[in-house]
């Protein structure tokens, strides 16, 4: 594993509390994704960020804010949690710039989430 | 919607044969990359392929990328039972990196 850890690993939460996801990254990569996977959707994106403030919608944003105020963590936040979103959480980087074009993304070992 | 399909959903063989997948992009991309996913972990890296590649070899995996058909297949020859996992293709440009919805493959000793 490419030093990124995922907290926590689990969680159970009730419907409408707030909920934050922690991705922290060791390699100093410049990007960095949330994904959840569902069973029989793959793995969707939710947000992304390409440097510190810098971040935008993926293609299942809708309910989930993220922030990076480090280059090292990327926070996903469910602002009012809904049962849609139980799911499996993960968190991924890749390096970043021109030369690094086409490298490879590393992945976390996922946070699964339960909305009850 | 996703950017990759692939194709089958799931696959069955025994071990010792061939397994292809296939994926179908929509837009156009920097590079195309295979994935593999073991139950409960994390996606791992298997290969990337660039825009203007058509062909690349990794071990007993060949890839191939079609642009003209937004197409890419992977190909896992002599297959193992510790080849049992899931495979997604995962097609990346502008930043982001959008999966599809996988291939179950199941390799039966």
């Amino acid at each position: 594993d490419a030093g990124i850890t995922q907290s926590p690993r689990h969680k159970v939460t009730e419907t409408g509390t707030p909920v934050t996801l922690r991705c922290h990254q060791t390699e100093n990569h410049r990007y960095m994704y949330w994904y959840r996977q569902d069973p029989g959707h793959g793995l969707r994106l939710i947000h992304y960020s390409y440097g510190v403030k810098d971040t935008d919608k993926g293609e299942v944003s809708d309910g989930y804010s993220v922030s990076r105020s480090k280059t090292e963590d990327f926070l996903l936040t469910l602002e009012s949690a809904t049962s849609s979103q139980t799911s499996v959480y993960f968190c991924a980087t890749k390096a970043g710039g021109a030369e690094f074009m086409n490298t490879e993304a590393f992945f976390g070992q996922g946070t699964r989430l339960t909305v009850v | 919607s996703q950017q990759g399909e692939e194709d089958p959903q799931a696959l069955s063989i025994q071990e010792g044969e061939n397994a292809t997948m296939n994926c179908s992009y929509k837009t156009s991309i920097n590079n195309l990359q295979w994935y593999r996913q073991n139950s409960g972990r994390g996606l791992v890296h298997l290969i990337l392929i660039r825009s203007n590649e058509r062909e690349k070899h990794s071990g007993r995996l060949r890839v191939t990328l079609d642009t003209s058909k937004k197409s890419s297949s992977l190909l896992i020859t002599a297959s193992r039972a510790a080849d049992t996992a899931s495979y997604f293709c995962a097609t990346g440009g502008g930043g982001k990196l959008i999966f599809g919805q996988g291939t179950e493959l199941s390799v039966k000793p």
